[in-house]
């Protein structure tokens, strides 16, 4: 069964980076995109972007470009995140999820909560 | 930006009917896609491309879409459907996903 298993819980200082994983298994991980979601706590959600684990192509949310890198390690079907020059308003759980641009996203990951904080 | 309104609020009794209403500008041009989040769970898809249901989930869940409201219906309503619904659509304009604000659904 298709599975998205993310990295556990992360505390960083306002300015610092996280860099957040998501491995995969139970499907070809070259075969779809992975998004990446964050919900800030009593929030919505909100998407940050897509890689293709195939060609590498990212799209990345405006708000977010200038800070936020997606990467994949192909030899390990996992994702990456890495948000840079953290500010408390990153504080959010940061999802994973499967999906082809513009399809919907048909498997998440579990979460993993950042907490931005002096 | 393409904005997605949702009501904060659907209250609804046991077996009744929850309609979940998404606002946005001709979104019935649009796939619309609709996510279950249960309290501390991930979301979960439970309607896709307007009226589409992914494996397993009930068919007491529909969709539809036309003008500028695209709905979720839960029939039959339990207990368990207690859960955050978020609307998403794929924006052209900007190549990039967007989600309604989210509905809490309230079993009475």
């Amino acid at each position: 069964q298709v599975q998205l298993v993310q990295s556990g819980p992360e505390v960083k200082k306002p300015g610092a980076s996280v860099k957040v994983s998501c491995t995969t298994s139970g499907y070809s991980f070259t075969t779809s995109g992975i998004n990446w979601v964050r919900q800030a706590p009593g929030q919505g959600l909100e998407w940050m972007g897509w890689i293709s684990p195939y060609t590498g192509n990212t799209n990345y949310a405006q708000k977010l470009q200038a800070r936020v890198t997606l990467t994949t390690d192909t030899s390990t079907s996992t994702a990456f995140l890495e948000l840079r020059s953290l500010r408390s308003d990153d504080t959010a759980v940061y999802y994973c999820a499967r999906g082809e641009l513009p399809d919907p996203f048909d498997f998440w990951g579990q979460g993993t909560l950042v907490t931005v904080s002096s | 930006s393409y904005v997605l309104t949702q009501p904060p609020s659907v209250p609804v009794a046991p077996g009744k009917t929850a309609i979940f209403t998404c606002g946005g500008d001709n979104i019935g041009r649009r796939g619309v896609h609709w996510y279950q989040q249960r309290p501390g769970q991930a979301p979960a898809l439970v309607i896709s491309h307007d009226s589409d249901r992914p494996s397993g989930i009930p068919e007491r869940f529909s969709g539809s879409n036309s003008g500028n409201t695209a709905t979720l219906t839960i029939s039959r309503v339990e207990a368990g459907d207690e859960a955050d619904y978020y609307c998403q659509v794929w924006n052209s304009g900007t190549d990039h996903y967007v989600f309604g604000t989210g509905s809490k659904l309230t079993v009475l």
